[in-house]
């Protein structure tokens, strides 16, 4: 059973460009969390995902950013127009919920995407 | 408002030593508490997971506890090996909603 698969690890872009982040869940998982780490600090959470939904997106700025779980394919999450205050890791997590609890769910994290803005 | 405060901030340990991490948090009405091992450059790890009625647990060497009642937990870490190395996050998650508040981290360094 694959972990959660999060591409691409490293991705440079100046500013301006568009950077987009993929999430694939892991197998069974239909809840996707996008969180956001800067050097030095924890993780900050940004926006919540099930199947085709966004849940909670309070975390996330409300411009330039937007994410996605569409119904085939990975989670996606869309930086436009970077800023060098966008450089970063992004790490995806994924769960699935036992008994009907959405927060007793276990969350597997990715490896992370690390995003540089020149 | 939900907080989940960490500490210390950073720690160095000789190799071979015990240490313990702590963890407070306001975090209303409970739901569980994790916490995960963060290696440099990879993504959280999960070690532990604590229900309500869960006051400790263990995996290997590392043993979490859990106050409900003073909304305290601590990581303790035995025979510390420098593959220990690492941030270790802990995450508090509320009932009946998304919420999932992950603390700063406490930053071990584990030295021969």
């Amino acid at each position: 059973n694959a972990g959660v698969m999060q591409n691409p690890r490293h991705l440079v872009r100046r500013r301006g460009q568009e950077a987009r982040l993929r999430c694939s869940p892991m197998k069974g998982h239909s809840h996707v969390y996008w969180y956001r780490q800067l050097p030095e600090e924890g993780l900050k959470f940004m926006v919540y995902l099930q199947k085709e939904n966004i849940i909670d997106e309070s975390g996330m700025p409300k411009e330039r950013f937007s994410a996605e779980f569409p119904k085939e394919g990975p989670s996606i999450l869309r930086i436009q127009q970077v800023v060098r205050g966008d450089s970063a890791a992004y790490f995806c997590a994924s769960s699935t919920t036992l008994g009907g609890e959405i927060n007793t769910g276990e969350l597997f994290f990715g490896e992370g995407s690390r995003l540089t803005v020149l | 408002k939900n907080q989940v405060e960490q500490s210390p901030q950073s720690l160095i340990i000789l190799e071979g030593k015990n240490c313990t991490l702590q963890c407070n948090y306001t975090v209303s009405p409970f739901s569980n508490l994790r916490w995960y091992k963060q290696d440099t450059g990879r993504g959280p790890v999960s070690l532990t997971i604590m229900t309500f009625s869960e006051n400790t647990k263990s995996n290997g060497r590392y043993t979490a506890t859990l106050d409900a009642d003073t909304k305290q937990s601590s990581l303790h870490i035995t025979a510390s090996q420098l593959s220990d190395s690492a941030s270790y996050i802990c995450v508090v998650s509320a009932t009946g909603g998304f919420k999932t508040i992950f603390g700063a981290g406490t930053r071990l360094f584990v030295k021969a």
